[in-house]
């Protein structure tokens, strides 16, 4: 079946210590995005990709750092300047068509001590 | 710029209930429209969309209208479930014709409880 598949689904993390956030999708889709979600704040843009090898920040790129090397796949590494780091990551992906809906992964939640 | 209002939770209702859930937007353009579902420890899932005025989006019982006059999609159910019990977010995609799902505009979730 094709889909979006992020793992860990749980990662702990000491602060001040990069971490990388994996989302790979089978979909065929050119597009791919991330998202963070905070209680009561709804989805927040981060990094997005349209093509391989190419990526745009979103609305709260900073401490964030993404890559495209392949189509499916699109990590993101959350640095160490990241001054709060812990929340809900969910990737998503979408094909190059006018207003096509987004696919998401079932999320990475992070926590950072 | 373009944005999304929907109504805060969260909601509570006894199943066979009847479900609205408002969403007013503010866009440019001529957006789509979406309703997605987040269930308990989940991504997030497109329950129905629109794509221009008077269009209406259905799925598992659930519908919503593009009210263009209005600039409303409310999300509407004659008879939730317990299964229901999710986090419901509206959302709406730029008129851009580039292509605008980069541009995709979430409101903030409003949770549905239902108890049997």
């Amino acid at each position: 079946d094709g889909g979006i598949t992020q793992s860990p689904k749980y990662l702990f993390r000491k602060e001040g210590q990069n971490v990388t956030l994996s989302c790979e999708q089978n979909l065929n889709h050119d597009a791919m995005y991330w998202y963070r979600q905070d209680p009561g704040q709804g989805l927040r843009l981060i990094y997005y990709s349209q093509i391989v090898n190419d990526f745009q920040k979103g609305d709260i790129a900073e401490g964030y750092s993404v890559s495209r090397e392949k189509k499916e796949s699109f990590p993101l590494t959350v640095t160490s300047a990241q001054k709060n780091p812990t929340a809900f990551y969910l990737c998503a992906s979408s094909s190059s068509s006018y207003n096509s809906p987004l696919h998401f992964g079932n999320g990475t939640r992070l926590t950072v001590t | 710029g373009d944005s999304v209002t929907q109504m805060e939770g969260p909601v509570t209702l006894s199943e066979e209930a009847f479900l609205t859930i408002n969403c007013t937007y503010t866009a440019t353009g001529y957006p789509s429209l979406f309703w997605y579902v987040q269930y308990p420890g989940e991504g997030l899932q497109l329950l129905l969309k629109a794509t221009k005025a008077d269009d209406k989006g259905s799925n598992k019982g659930f519908e919503a209208t593009y009210r263009k006059e209005t600039t409303s999609f409310h999300l509407e159910k004659g008879s939730v479930q317990v299964s229901d019990s999710a986090v419901y977010f509206c959302a709406l995609s730029g008129g851009s014709p580039q292509g605008g799902s980069e541009k995709l505009v979430f409101g903030k979730g409003t949770k549905l409880t239902v108890n049997p």
